[in-house]
């Protein structure tokens, strides 16, 4: 299956700035998702990174708060923006190699905002 | 949209005992079912999964049996052993890698030695 480098791993950040993510696989794929995953819930999605094209966001997520980067088949970028304490979750990247591999997630990124 | 739902949220199981997950799906188009086990910290790793056309997969201890009649899936885990505590998944998705995957709400198995 593909190999998700995801970074970083984790952060503490001021409320009011932003932070990128990134996610490099080592193979191409067509499409990338990044999810939400807060404390002892589940994973939600936020929105899916085709490359070459504008990323699709799910309800209740805005491009202008969750900017999103698609430059080629390997690698995306999640920004969170203008954060707040209610932005404090585990941000997972993921992608889908072909039949038999299923989804696979990155590492997870962090993120505390105090 | 799709919605999934699970059953239970939290399961305690003595320890070689099985173990039985279930999920509701409501979109019909749905036709991919992974589940993931995701320990503490970790992230999500995928341990089964079928697909629409088929009713029952197993690998080893673990087995999904899909009903599209009724929409609902079961994840099974039979003599269950300590290292299968963990968080379980279910997910559906209505085009395998062209589509997202709709995540259940989890549940927090507990293998009691």
């Amino acid at each position: 299956s593909a190999v998700i480098s995801q970074k970083p791993s984790r952060d503490i950040c001021q409320r009011g700035t932003s932070l990128t993510i990134q996610c490099q696989v080592d193979s191409q794929v067509t499409m990338m998702f990044w999810y939400r995953q807060q404390p002892g819930q589940s994973l939600t999605l936020i929105a899916t990174a085709n490359q070459g094209s504008e990323a699709t966001y799910e309800s209740g997520f805005v491009i202008d708060k969750f900017p999103i980067s698609r430059p080629n088949l390997t690698f995306s970028t999640l920004t969170v923006s203008n954060m707040s304490p209610e932005d404090s979750s585990i941000y997972l990247c993921s992608v889908v190699q072909g039949l038999g591999y299923g989804y696979t997630f990155g590492s997870g990124t962090r993120l505390t905002v105090v | 949209g799709e919605n999934v739902e699970q059953h239970p949220s939290t399961l305690s199981v003595q320890e070689g005992d099985s173990a039985v997950i279930k999920c509701t799906y409501s979109d019909s188009a749905s036709n991919y079912f992974p589940w993931y086990k995701q320990e503490l910290g970790k992230r999500p790793q995928l341990i089964i999964d079928i697909r629409s056309n088929v009713g029952e997969k197993k690998d080893q201890r673990i087995a999904v049996t899909l009903n599209k009649t009724a929409k609902h899936f079961s994840l099974h885990i039979t003599e269950t052993q300590p290292e299968d505590s963990a968080v379980y998944f279910c997910a559906a998705s209505s085009a395998f890698g062209n589509e997202k995957l709709t995540f259940g709400t989890g549940t927090r198995l507990t293998i009691i030695p």
